[in-house]
């Protein structure tokens, strides 16, 4: 069973586009995260949720929107989609006491 | 703030030789400190991490880092590489937010390059 899964894997899209990308975890964390990783495999935290709620919010522009229906899944939407967006995004969960995480296999957005 | 620094860009060695790797971190407190390794079109794995107690920590793949805390830094070792260990290696310490809560900061990373 995979413990932190992605989807999509890869997502090519138009500037001006929005999409998604989801993230489920069955490990029972109560933290899930979003890490953006450019193309210089740099690696930086975006957001975080614990039990649904917002508790990282580092500065990323205002067209990224995270959402957390439950404290299994954490998504990623993505307004008007900017060349500069192109990277690999990652989803984590973590217990939030160690910063311990299990990271998914990761999301290559290339935006054209 | 916190930060980790690992100086290393890029390593080349040799099948069956030994391989360190260097992390230095900066942190108020006692870190919660990690080695992540990332294969290509992969994502992160563990390879070990510290928290407390014995400042030598074994992981995983027959890697082991030290943590000393009068240098700040927490390297990685191997004591004979193989073909398959070339990836790409992330130091992570874990910082506090404001909030109260963990957030792992990283290290840029050094790609190990092992030649046959």
């Amino acid at each position: 069973d995979t413990a932190v899964s992605q989807t999509p894997k890869y997502l090519v899209t138009q500037m001006g586009n929005d999409k998604s990308i989801k993230c489920e975890q069955n490990l029972g964390h109560d933290t899930m995260y979003w890490y953006k990783q450019d193309s210089k495999k740099f690696l930086k935290i975006m957001f975080s949720y614990n039990n649904k709620e917002l508790i990282i919010n580092e500065t990323v522009p205002n067209r990224f929107s995270p959402k957390s229906p439950d404290k299994a899944h954490l998504n990623l939407h993505i307004n008007s989609l900017e060349l500069g967006d192109s990277a690999v995004y990652f989803c984590a969960s973590g217990l939030g006491i160690t910063g311990e995480l299990f990271f998914g296999e990761g999301s290559r957005l290339t935006v054209l | 703030a916190q930060s980790v620094t690992q100086p290393d860009i890029h390593i080349t060695v040799s099948e069956g030789a030994s391989l360190e790797l260097r992390c230095n971190y900066s942190y108020g407190a006692t870190p919660y400190l990690f080695w992540y390794v990332q294969s290509p079109g992969q994502g992160l794995q563990l390879l070990l991490k510290y928290f407390s107690g014995d400042t030598l920590v074994q992981g995983i793949k027959g890697f082991e880092a030290e943590f000393k805390r009068s240098q700040s830094s927490f390297n990685l070792r191997k004591p004979s590489v193989h073909w398959s260990d070339a990836a790409e290696y992330f130091c992570a310490v874990g910082g506090l937010t404001s909030g109260g809560y963990n957030k792992l900061i990283f290290g840029a990373g050094t790609r190990l390059a092992v030649h046959p």
